[in-house]
């Protein structure tokens, strides 16, 4: 079974902190996806980044980074220089095998950012 | 280009009603996902369409829940006899499919909060 764990149900940061966000999964498979989505406080759900198994380079896209290491099986995410608008939920997520049931994504219970000005 | 709606955005109903969520995805997406959300949790899948197939309906509750999609496009997810404990967050998405690069990323729709009293 697969299984996501995002420890921190809350983060809260001042303006211009970094903020790091730990995912943990747990798969008994050697390729899958992961992916990370942001949850504003509008409701809607905002595709961040998917990472293939066997890539394990970390990426960075403007303030957001992505630190992917299969040895510890952990996708953290890290918001740098965060903003007001940065505050949302962040879920982490995993799916299953390419070629098998790799459309369904397990979902970590999320982790709450709150960035205050 | 617009993005994955849903309708109708909030539904109060009471218990043993049917209901019926639409979910129109992005115009030449392939493969369509039903999620719920409870409060506080990560989405968790429901059910999921290549084109009209419905391949994998593993994640409807019980046999209340049922979904289509007739055309290809447009899905329709529909609740029978609702009861207080369907109450969530109902989440459609919709991904490029086939084999390009993307193909398994999900793109996620506002979401219909349906509550059933």
């Amino acid at each position: 079974a697969q299984k996501v764990t995002q420890a921190q149900t809350e983060i809260s940061v001042v303006e211009k902190e970094d903020v790091t966000l730990d995912c943990v999964y747990e798969t008994r498979d050697t390729t899958y996806y992961l992916f990370w989505y942001k949850q504003p406080p509008s409701g809607e759900l905002v595709f961040l980044i998917r990472r293939n198994s066997f890539d394990e380079q970390n990426e960075i896209s403007g303030r957001y980074s992505w630190n992917f290491q299969k040895s510890t099986s952990s996708f953290n995410f890290t918001i740098t220089a965060s903003q007001v608008v940065d505050s949302a939920v962040y879920f982490c997520a995993l799916s299953e095998p390419p070629g098998v049931n790799d459309y369904k994504l397990s979902f970590g219970a999320g982790t709450t950012v709150t960035v205050r000005a | 280009g617009a993005g994955v709606s849903q309708s109708p955005r909030y539904k109060v109903t009471k218990r043993g009603q049917d209901v019926a969520l639409r979910c129109d995805p992005i115009s030449g997406h392939v493969s369509l996902y039903w999620y719920r959300q409870a409060l506080g949790q990560g989405p968790e899948f429901l059910t999921y369409f290549n084109y009209e197939a419905q391949q994998d309906k593993s994640g409807l509750p019980n046999d209340r829940f049922s979904a289509e999609r007739p055309e290809g496009s447009i899905s329709t997810l529909t609740i029978q006899r609702t009861e207080q404990r369907d109450s969530a967050m109902y989440r459609c998405a919709s991904s490029p499919g086939l084999a390009g690069p993307s193909y398994n990323e999900q793109f996620f729709g506002p979401g219909t909060r349906l509550t059933v009293l």
